[in-house]
């Protein structure tokens, strides 16, 4: 079975570009959560995907977006980057609400 | 407000001694809880969850965590600890609101581990 991947592993961009951050659902889930984890703390809830729809959005703002493809693979978009929004992103994937699989994860970098 | 806490930021034992790591939540509901563990680098690796039923369980790796409503705890356990144990370890609540399933992350517990 293969696993959650992401893409790229490491990112660097300058303050007000945009970024888009790739992701792999697991093979048989359905369901696919992004989560922004900064340094020296627990990952933080972006939102999720179910069926292509967005499901739930954590705290936060709009210029973060995502789409989830019809083969559950998903993008996470990130507009007008900030320095704050340096961090790892996670993408997990899940079938319905079974345990979060997360995969290792993208190191966004922002100067 | 629902919130997980992991009051020990870094731990450090010798190979071979036991472990706790401590958890509390506050959730309203019957929690669904888990444990992970991140290697340097690396993403999440779920050690063990509790949904319902025994309060006891076991995960991989030989940890376990047992479950106490009264005090609100999910506390991890691993009688022996080996060198490959360092890393950091997450304890997260299942959470339920606004139409969506979500994990709440504690801040993490950094493990070092003494040959």
């Amino acid at each position: 079975e293969t696993g959650v991947t992401q893409s790229p592993t490491h990112l660097i961009k300058t303050r007000g570009q945009q970024v888009t951050l790739r992701c792999s659902s697991q093979s048989g889930h359905n369901t696919v959560s992004w989560y922004q984890q900064a340094l020296g703390q627990g990952p933080q809830f972006i939102f999720q995907y179910y069926r292509e729809e967005e499901n739930g959005r954590g705290n936060f703002p709009p210029r973060f977006s995502g789409l989830q493809f019809p083969n559950y693979s998903s993008e996470l978009n990130v507009n007008a980057l900030e320095l704050d929004d340096s961090a790892l992103y996670l993408c997990a994937s899940s079938f319905d609400n079974s345990p979060l699989h997360f995969g290792n994860g993208t190191r966004l970098t922002v100067t | 407000a629902q919130s997980v806490t992991q009051p020990d930021i870094h731990i450090t034992v010798s190979e071979g001694a036991s472990l706790e790591l401590r958890c509390n939540y506050s959730y309203g509901a019957t929690p669904y809880l888990f444990w992970y563990v991140q290697s340097p680098g690396q993403g999440l690796q779920l050690l063990l969850k509790y949904f319902s039923g025994d309060t006891l369980v076991q995960g991989i790796k030989g940890f376990e965590a047992e479950f106490k409503r009264s005090q609100s705890s999910f506390n991890l356990r691993k009688p022996s600890v080996h060198w490959s144990d360092a890393a950091e370890y997450f304890c997260a609540v299942g959470a339920f609101g606004s139409g969506t399933y979500k994990y709440i992350f504690g801040t993490g517990t950094r493990l070092k581990v003494l040959a």
